[in-house]
């Protein structure tokens, strides 16, 4: 199975601040990668597939990159409904696997 | 406007089965290109994806679960199941239904269900 390793587990930002989590694969993946935000007792909501499209909806300050092992989601200047946290999931291969996510919490 | 609704068994005794549905209104679960998931969340833990069934039928479960899953699709009804055997402690989660998206292969899971939450409990 392919492992995704997150990181940070969790952070603290203030809104206007530039985000970047960040999803290393166990092995190389190409850019089959998608990234969701969650919010507390709700369901996890596309954000970017294909490691950097962005899914249609998603406000542009959202954006990913990466390839092979190495993958960013970066959030450019935080707004308040950004307080969630972030997940990647890989597709190159099953199990679809997901990272443990990273919790974007209020300074 | 695609919607996804799970619903079934919330409370479920050890060693027993587990049934879950989730229903499809605002479209298709035959329309090609997609596939339909069961993904679970524990209390406090990441994301776990259960399996998956193709609008063709073809249907992949995750090797660490598949023993006691099994997933199956009533098109007359516009609905997709998943049933959980044997259910321990570890399988209390909240349990979400999703579409993949796997026209473009990156099987993205593009819209949710609101999901629903298991107890396993004597």
């Amino acid at each position: 199975d392919i492992q995704m390793t997150q990181s940070p587990t969790s952070l603290s930002a203030s809104v206007g601040d530039r985000v970047t989590i960040t999803c290393r694969a166990s092995q190389r993946i190409s850019n089959y990668v998608n990234w969701y935000q969650q919010k507390p007792g709700k369901a996890p909501k596309l954000l970017i597939y294909g490691a950097s499209s962005l899914q249609s909806g998603v406000p542009s300050r959202f954006s990913g990159n990466g390839s092979g092992t190495d993958f960013s989601l970066t959030i450019t200047s935080l707004q308040p409904e950004d307080f969630a946290s972030y997940t990647c999931q890989q597709s190159y291969s099953n199990p679809l696997t997901f990272g443990g996510g990273t919790k974007v919490e209020i300074k | 406007q695609l919607q996804l609704q799970a619903s079934g068994s919330g409370l479920v005794k050890p060693s027993q089965t587990l049934s879950l549905t989730c229903a499809v209104s605002g479209g298709s679960i035959s329309s090609g290109g997609y596939s339909w998931t069961w993904i679970r969340q524990p209390p406090g833990k990441g994301l776990e994806w259960i399996g998956y069934v193709f609008h063709s039928g073809s249907i992949y479960y995750n090797s660490s679960l598949k023993s006691r899953v099994t997933i199956s699709v009533d098109r007359s009804k516009n609905q997709f199941s998943l049933e959980v055997s044997s259910v321990t402690a570890a399988d209390a989660a909240v349990y979400y239904c999703a579409r993949i998206r796997t026209s473009n292969f990156y099987y993205s899971m593009d819209v949710w269900g609101k999901g629903t939450t298991v107890t396993v409990s004597s």
